[in-house]
């Protein structure tokens, strides 16, 4: 399954409403789609899981949604840490990541 | 805390051998799939591998099967990743992740692989 991100980059102001986009090459579980996202010289961190169910400790500003072969993740409001690089991912007998979405100021 | 900490990294010649260690706490290890991920410079994130929690089952990316083996000690909450017939093309950051709720939920910070001659 190959995963494609849009848009590459996303230029947006801190409180503005960021919306990136992953569509599936062929339908996919909605239990089996993540979100990730990772800052310079940092390991990735899980924001989303299953679609839309928030990993721990992740601010409710980060909200997902989809289904099929298309899915979402909405940051509401930008803070300024939430600018980053962000995945979507597939887990299924062969994990597959998305080329990321780079959300700058 | 829950923690992965990756060593082995290093600088290799291509056609060498590598193996990478991840040692895990803060949890039971036996418990969950483990997983390799890498990440080459400025490009994005390739899944390399999965363990399952008894070893029963493993899986590898087209990119490296039959050149890489993955496996645990469960005893020893460790992970490892033999990498033999190393190219340039495997230079990467690699991870060690955990995986749960079919995702990767908890992340090593990462050991570099360089192969270059």
């Amino acid at each position: 399954i190959v995963l494609t991100q849009s848009p590459g980059t996303l230029s947006l102001s801190p409180g503005e409403r960021a919306t990136l986009s992953c569509r599936a090459s062929q339908s996919v579980s909605s239990s089996y789609l993540a979100w990730y996202q990772q800052k310079p010289g940092q390991a990735p961190r899980l924001l989303i899981y299953g679609t839309s169910s928030r990993a721990t400790g992740i601010p409710d500003r980060f909200s997902g949604s989809g289904s099929g072969t298309d899915f979402t993740v909405t940051i509401s409001r930008l803070e300024p840490e939430d600018f980053a690089v962000y995945y979507c991912q597939h887990y299924g007998s062969s994990p597959t990541f998305g080329g990321g979405t780079k959300v700058e100021i | 805390q829950v923690q992965l900490v990756e060593s082995g990294g290093g600088l290799v010649k291509p056609g060498g051998s590598l193996r990478l260690s991840c040692a895990a706490s803060g949890f039971t290890f036996s418990d969950y799939y483990m997983s390799w991920i890498r990440q080459a410079p400025g490009k994005g994130l390739e899944w390399v591998s999965y363990i399952s929690s008894l070893s029963t089952y493993t899986n590898y990316a087209d990119s490296v099967r039959g050149r890489f083996t993955i496996s645990r000690d469960n005893a020893k909450n460790s992970l490892f990743l033999q990498m033999n017939s190393l190219r340039a093309e495997d230079t990467a950051v690699y991870y060690c992740a955990r995986g749960d709720m079919n995702a990767f939920d908890i992340w090593g910070q990462g050991t570099m692989v360089t192969v270059s001659s």
